[in-house]
């Protein structure tokens, strides 16, 4: 089956550093990627879909100059916290998936807690 | 209204006891109908899904599709400890996939 993978799993930043996490599809190209954040206890909310090659889409409400995406190739993904904030500590899911994909398909990577002091 | 409701539990059940996992929508439009079950600190898994009305069986589970009433279901039989973890509806039509807040499950050996 298709694998998505993240870097770091866990990460710990002070507040005002940044801080890249990315996102890695292992055995097939992603030509479309979404980036979730998920509180504890609750759902996960879509950040931003980004299409390789294109800027990212983001949510309302998601601030792109804090959040940056880029999704240079179809096999890798990256978001950066920019001037991370204890508020932007959370669990940061992403998914992936291929041009030919079926509309239910999306493969999640495993996620990274981000975690700010 | 949120667009996807679930009942957000938690809820603990005894090993071998049939779980009922229910999601309700307002999108008449959402045409997939999907479960992904996540354990703690992971990422979801997807565990079925299902396009537009009707039952599907996989296993211990079963998914049901009520369009009629924007309803979803998934029934888990003889549970087990290991089905412990968050169970998410999630459902899509064009480029839209939306999940349910999720239900805590907790099976007690």
């Amino acid at each position: 089956g298709a694998v998505v993978s993240q870097h770091p799993s866990w990460v710990i930043c002070k507040s005002g550093t940044s801080v890249k996490i990315e996102c890695r599809s292992l055995d097939f190209q992603a030509t479309t990627m979404f980036w979730y954040r998920q509180f504890p206890k609750q759902s996960l909310m879509l950040m931003a879909t980004s299409n390789e090659g294109s800027k990212a889409t983001y949510e309302q409400g998601v601030e792109k100059d804090k959040f940056l995406i880029n999704h240079a190739s179809l096999t890798l993904s990256t978001l950066t916290v920019t001037s991370a904030h204890p508020e932007d500590s959370s669990f940061y899911i992403c998914s992936a998936r291929g041009l030919r994909d079926s509309p239910y398909e999306q493969y999640f990577g495993p996620g990274t807690r981000l975690t700010v002091t | 209204q949120k667009e996807v409701e679930q009942d957000p539990g938690p809820l603990s059940v005894p090993e071998g006891a049939i779980v009922s996992l229910n999601c309700t929508y307002s999108n008449s439009a959402f045409q997939y109908f999907m479960w992904y079950r996540q354990y703690s600190r992971k990422g979801p898994e997807l565990l079925m899904y299902t396009y537009s009305s009707g039952n599907k069986e996989d296993g211990r589970f079963t998914a049901q599709v009520d369009k009629s009433s924007k309803y979803i279901s998934l029934f888990i039989r003889d549970s087990q400890p290991s089905d412990s973890a968050t169970y998410l509806c999630a459902m899509t039509y064009g480029q839209n996939f939306v999940f349910g807040p999720g239900t805590r499950l907790s099976v007690l050996p």
